[in-house]
């Protein structure tokens, strides 16, 4: 079945530093990926998402890449603060259906 | 970004008895929801999905007997665990898709079974 996998599954950075997290996709069909950012006993909350026909998004200190041909999508957040400690979550999802495969997670910790 | 709200936040009951969340959609309307559960440490896993007016579709290995999902309107969804166990102690979550297909959640309910 499809699946999607997230690396690495901890990070953690000094506060200022860039982090990066990826996934990889299996369904070539994927064409919708957003990712979440989920805090401790909290609900997730979409920081940011793409859709397959671009390859890059930006929005303030966070991006997301995508490659289609190589199916995997990253999440880029530059100049991290301690605010940005969380479990980060990336999703895939295709047209017609509202279904959302989750990734593993990822714990960041910002080091101050 | 839309609002999805769900109550309660936290629920302690006895073993045995019957426990309701409620999902909803604040400013739009939701033909799907989806109900998750989450364990410590992991990722959400998707127990079931809620349409309205008709039967919940559950996922593999779910008991629909235990988990009882009520679709009434297009802005209520609700998620009954009956006759709850310590087992069933979890962290549930819900969602509601746009029609552009992206998930908005809900904060979460903390079940505590003793």
């Amino acid at each position: 079945g499809e699946n999607v996998e997230q690396h690495p599954s901890t990070l953690s950075v000094q506060e200022g530093d860039s982090a990066v997290i990826k996934c990889t996709y299996s369904d070539s069909a994927s064409n919708y990926f957003p990712w979440y950012k989920q805090e401790l006993g909290k609900g997730p909350q979409l920081i940011i998402d793409i859709r397959s026909n671009v390859g890059e998004k930006k929005d303030q200190r966070i991006a997301v890449t995508l490659n289609k041909t190589a199916k995997h999508f990253s999440l880029h957040i530059t100049e991290t603060q301690p605010e940005d400690s969380a479990v980060y979550f990336c999703a895939t999802s295709t047209s017609g259906t509202y279904k959302y495969i989750f990734g593993t997670g990822t714990r960041l910790k910002v080091l101050a | 970004g839309a609002v999805v709200s769900q109550h309660p936040s936290r629920v302690i009951c006895k073993s045995g008895t019957s426990v309701k969340i409620e999902c909803r959609s604040l400013d739009f309307q939701a033909t799907t929801m989806f109900w998750y559960r989450q364990f410590p440490k992991q990722s959400l896993m998707l127990m079931a999905t809620s349409n309205e007016g008709s039967k919940a579709t559950y996922e593999q290995g779910v008991e629909k007997d235990k988990f009882l999902i009520n679709h009434a309107s297009l802005t209520l969804s609700t998620l009954t665990v009956t006759s709850a166990h310590p087992e069933d102690s979890s962290f549930y979550i819900c969602s509601a898709p746009l029609r552009s297909g992206i998930q908005y959640f809900g904060a979460g309910t903390r079940l505590s079974v003793l």
